[in-house]
């Protein structure tokens, strides 16, 4: 596709149920990030890929929160057994090398725990 | 701790005025980005700065990288209405890294 494509871009779940959220970069970016936000906020840093190195996970906020990316190409963040202050945007991004390269956003994922 | 301070958080002012926003960090970072986000939206780039004392312009928006690239400001003249928005700025360690996010600047400029 053109751009960041972002599934479901709305989801309401239970406490204490599992979700998954989904994330479609641009073709042949090898730099992929995963951010949450919260109302209005600024961007708080989850998890990063980068080709085939190791993932940086030092954002995570939880053993909850997991990410993979399969074939350097979608991603799903998994977020177990979610309580309402995982509540936020869920964004992702995606960009041609990593850091200092333009960093391209999906129009996010808004998980409401209720 | 944020790594990557902004401010002002907040920022109210009638269109036609000056105003400058500010991104400081006691990190150094090889270079820093800053991103408009729109309610709905995601972030989009708006410019990247990687050489110390770098300025840049975009029509009515200055940008500058500090000379020890610790820090940045964006500076916009003659506000518009449509220049309200989430005003994010970023900074990267090295070309492999990861990208780290300051709060924001939200701007609202009215008519």
């Amino acid at each position: 596709g053109a751009g960041v494509s972002q599934s479901p871009s709305n989801k309401v779940t239970e406490k204490g149920k599992d979700v998954e959220l989904r994330c479609d970069p641009i073709s042949g970016h090898t730099a992929l990030y995963w951010y949450r936000q919260s109302l209005g906020q600024g961007l708080e840093f989850l998890i990063y890929f980068q080709g085939n190195s190791a993932p940086d996970k030092s954002g995570l906020p939880s053993d909850r929160f997991s990410a993979e990316r399969t074939g350097g190409s979608v991603s799903t963040l998994t977020i177990q057994r979610t309580q309402q202050e995982d509540s936020a945007v869920y964004l992702c991004a995606s960009s041609r090398q990593g850091a200092g390269t333009e960093a391209f956003f999906g129009q996010g994922t808004r998980l409401t725990v209720v | 701790t944020q790594l990557l301070e902004q401010s002002p958080q907040f920022l109210s002012i009638q269109e036609g005025e000056n105003l400058t926003v500010y991104c400081n960090s006691s990190s150094v970072f090889s270079s820093l980005q800053w991103y408009r986000q729109e309610p709905g939206e995601g972030p989009v780039l708006l410019v990247t700065v990687v050489t110390g004392g770098e300025v840049k312009k975009l029509k009515r928006l200055t940008f500058q990288f500090g000379d020890a690239r610790k820090d940045s400001s964006l500076h916009i003249t003659a506000a518009q209405t449509g220049d309200t928005g989430l005003y994010l700025c970023a900074g990267a360690r090295g070309s492999q890294g990861n990208l780290i996010f300051g709060k924001g600047t939200k701007l609202s400029v009215k008519p």
